[in-house]
């Protein structure tokens, strides 16, 4: 298995502009999950799926779109770049949505927007 | 809303020395506790987890944390360091969140602990 795959690993945009960051897991999990790392914030969460067709907001979801047409695609769309959203950008999945299944992250995708 | 609290941003010990991150977190109800280990440039790992049972938890590379709710603590310990400990540590707590009356349970992240370790 790969395990949770991201692409690309660094992106570099201008304000205004806008990009997909790409997620996708084999496990057949059910459960996947955004997250910003920003130093000294520790990750939060920005938006989750609890299965194909069903998405939900997290902590910080202003300026961020998804959804989930597969089991295996998560996709995080940023509409209109802005430099607030520089950050380390995580992919998480998880078998079930309840949390003593292990949550597996993805390598990060490193956005900087000028 | 439950959150986390990690006592410390970074924490240098050397090499053999007993390594302890601290981490205290407040829930209304019985926490799932996590400790995730991030090495430069890479995802999260999962070190160890409570959920209910033991409250002595153990994980991968000689890693420690007991829970004490008396304390609502869950802090990291290590007997020795090694060198390749050096990297980022994130304590985390649940967090339930009704979706449809499903209920779909979130992770809650401390700042982050950036533990050193010295020759």
């Amino acid at each position: 298995n790969a395990g949770v795959t991201q692409t690309p690993k660094f992106q570099v945009l201008k304000t205004g502009q806008s990009m997909t960051l790409q997620c996708a897991q084999d496990m057949n999990h059910e459960y996947m999950s955004w997250y910003r790392q920003d130093p000294g914030m520790g990750l939060r969460l920005i938006h989750y799926s609890v299965g194909a067709g069903i998405t939900d907001q997290g902590e910080v979801p202003n300026g961020y779109n998804v959804s989930r047409s597969t089991t295996e695609d998560f996709p995080l769309r940023l509409l209109s770049a802005a430099p607030s959203q520089t950050s380390v950008y995580f992919c998480a999945s998880r078998e079930r949505r309840l949390l003593y299944y292990e949550q597996y992250f993805g390598p990060g995708t490193r956005l900087t927007v000028t | 809303a439950q959150s986390v609290t990690q006592l410390g941003s970074h924490v240098s010990v050397s090499e053999g020395a007993l390594v302890l991150l601290r981490c205290n977190y407040s829930s209304s109800v019985p926490p799932y506790l996590f400790w995730y280990v991030q090495y430069p440039n890479q995802g999260l790992q999962l070190l160890l987890k409570y959920t209910t049972g033991a409250t002595l938890v153990k994980g991968i590379n000689g890693f420690e944390a007991e829970f004490k709710k008396s304390e609502t603590s869950f802090h990291l310990t290590k007997p020795s360091a090694h060198m390749s400990d050096a990297a980022e540590y994130f304590c985390a707590v649940s967090e339930a969140k009704d979706w449809s009356g499903a209920g779909s349970y979130q992770l809650t992240f401390g700042k982050g602990t950036k533990l050193s370790v010295i020759p």
